[in-house]
């Protein structure tokens, strides 16, 4: 599709399993980035991939969260040993330069779940 | 804490009414500013967006205004339709980097029939 695609869409899991979500950017789109979005919250930025710098891993909340992209394509990001505190949706948005440059086009989000 | 905020959480207007939707923000270095439209079980849509060296930027049916004098951000929509109903974002800009887009918890726009 022309859309940023993320999967899956929806994901309940127990606490302390690892889970892996994955986001399939816009094509040619330099710059990728995840969002967690807690229930009526605004957006939590977690990490900015852009081109093939390093990674700003800034606003992971902890080691438990990491991401990684395969050049300017697909990106997963593993959260482990979840906790109840993990539960969210996952937005992840790309962009063809970087933020300032044009717009973010996001994903419909991966809900996770933690019982 | 958060240097974007929103003035209301929920908004209702009439359909047909024009609606506005208000921003604050603290960080007078920010240069950016986008509009974002969220509606249930989407991901964020971009609306508009200005940057600090304007005052005013319409689109269709949306108009945004920056007052940078007291910080203050603003969403015009005319002539609301029931499609408006969603969560509008504001998010500002602070100087370069990605970790820079700040978004505000978000104002809940309900379009009354």
């Amino acid at each position: 599709g022309a859309g940023v695609s993320q999967s899956p869409s929806n994901k309940v899991t127990e606490k302390g399993k690892d889970v892996e979500l994955r986001c399939d950017p816009i094509s040619g789109h330099t710059a990728l980035y995840w969002y967690r979005q807690r229930l009526g919250q605004g957006l939590e930025f977690l990490i900015y991939f852009q081109g093939n710098s390093a990674p700003d891993k800034s606003g992971l909340p902890s080691d438990r969260f990491s991401a990684e992209r395969t050049g300017e394509s697909v990106s997963t990001l593993t959260i482990q040993r979840t906790q109840q505190e993990d539960s969210a949706v996952y937005l992840c948005a790309s962009s063809l330069r970087g933020v300032g440059t044009g717009e973010l086009f996001f994903g419909e989000g991966s809900r996770l779940t933690v019982l | 804490g958060e240097s974007v905020g929103l003035h209301l959480p929920t908004l209702s207007v009439q359909e047909g009414d024009n609606s506005i939707i208000n921003c604050a923000y603290s960080n007078s270095a920010s240069d950016y500013f986008i509009w974002y439209k969220q509606e249930s079980g989407k991901g964020p849509q971009f609306i508009i967006d200005i940057r600090s060296n304007m005052d005013k930027r319409q689109g269709q049916r949306v108009t945004v205004l920056l007052n940078k004098t007291v910080k203050h951000l603003s969403l015009q929509i005319a002539a609301t339709q029931p499609g408006d109903s969603a969560v509008y974002f504001c998010a500002e800009l602070q100087g370069g980097g990605a970790d820079g887009l700040t978004f505000g918890k978000g104002t809940h726009l309900i379009i009354q029939p």
